[in-house]
């Protein structure tokens, strides 16, 4: 059991270049999120899934692509990539059961725009 | 949607003392207020969590404690320990079939030795 699984751990990319990080969770969750923490801004939601085939947008959408074809997988695509998108990537991941939550983190991705 | 105060931004104390961290939530549908550590280039970790049908909870050193009136919640650690540094996030969700986290902009918690 591998939680939530993000990669890469780092990426340098140039502006205008397209990537897409990998989000996996083995957890069997029906939610899934991608935030992204920059400094003195907490963390701030970009998309979210509640289930395959189901997403929306977060606070902060803009230049960026979901989708959730499977239960397990959810990535984000930078369709191309801008400086202000310098930041630090977090997926997640919950279940609900009843009035029980629980979120799990991945390890995030670092990314760099130049 | 929902938005998340969080205060204060730094905390600064002697090894030994306690800390207060607060956090006020605007939506009065949420229902789950989590709280998070960060260590310095780790993801956020789970420390506690508290529900709106139960006004306080405590593990060991750490207790949160909710007023759903106010809509204010707060993590309190006592005995604080150096380990204890780090980044402290509060959070609010509306439940349900809304699982967005909200969360508050950090506290840096640094435990003096």
């Amino acid at each position: 059991n591998a939680g939530v699984t993000q990669t890469p751990k780092f990426q340098v990319l140039k502006t205008g270049q397209s990537m897409t990080l990998q989000c996996a969770q083995d957890m069997n969750h029906e939610y899934m999120s991608w935030y992204r923490q920059d400094p003195g801004m907490g963390l701030r939601l970009i998309h979210y899934s509640v289930g395959a085939g189901i997403t929306d947008q977060g606070e902060v959408p803009n230049g960026y692509n979901v989708s959730r074809s499977t239960t397990e997988d959810f990535p984000l695509r930078l369709l191309s990539a801008a400086p202000s998108q310098t930041s630090v990537y977090f997926c997640a991941s919950s279940y609900s059961v009843g009035s029980n939550y629980g979120y799990t983190f991945g390890s995030g991705t670092r990314l760099t725009v130049v | 949607g929902e938005n998340v105060e969080q205060h204060p931004s730094t905390l600064s104390v002697q090894e030994g003392d306690s800390a207060v961290i607060k956090c006020t939530y605007s939506d009065s549908a949420s229902n789950y207020f989590p709280w998070y550590k960060q260590e310095l280039g780790k993801r956020p970790q789970l420390i506690i969590d508290i529900r709106s049908n139960v006004g306080e909870k405590k593990d060991q050193r750490i207790a949160v404690t909710l007023n759903k009136t106010a809509k204010h919640f707060s993590l309190h650690i006592t005995e604080t320990q150096p380990e204890d540094s780090a980044v402290y996030f509060c959070a609010a969700s509306g439940g349900g079939s809304n699982y967005k986290l909200t969360f508050g902009k950090g506290t840096l918690l640094t435990v003096n030795p």
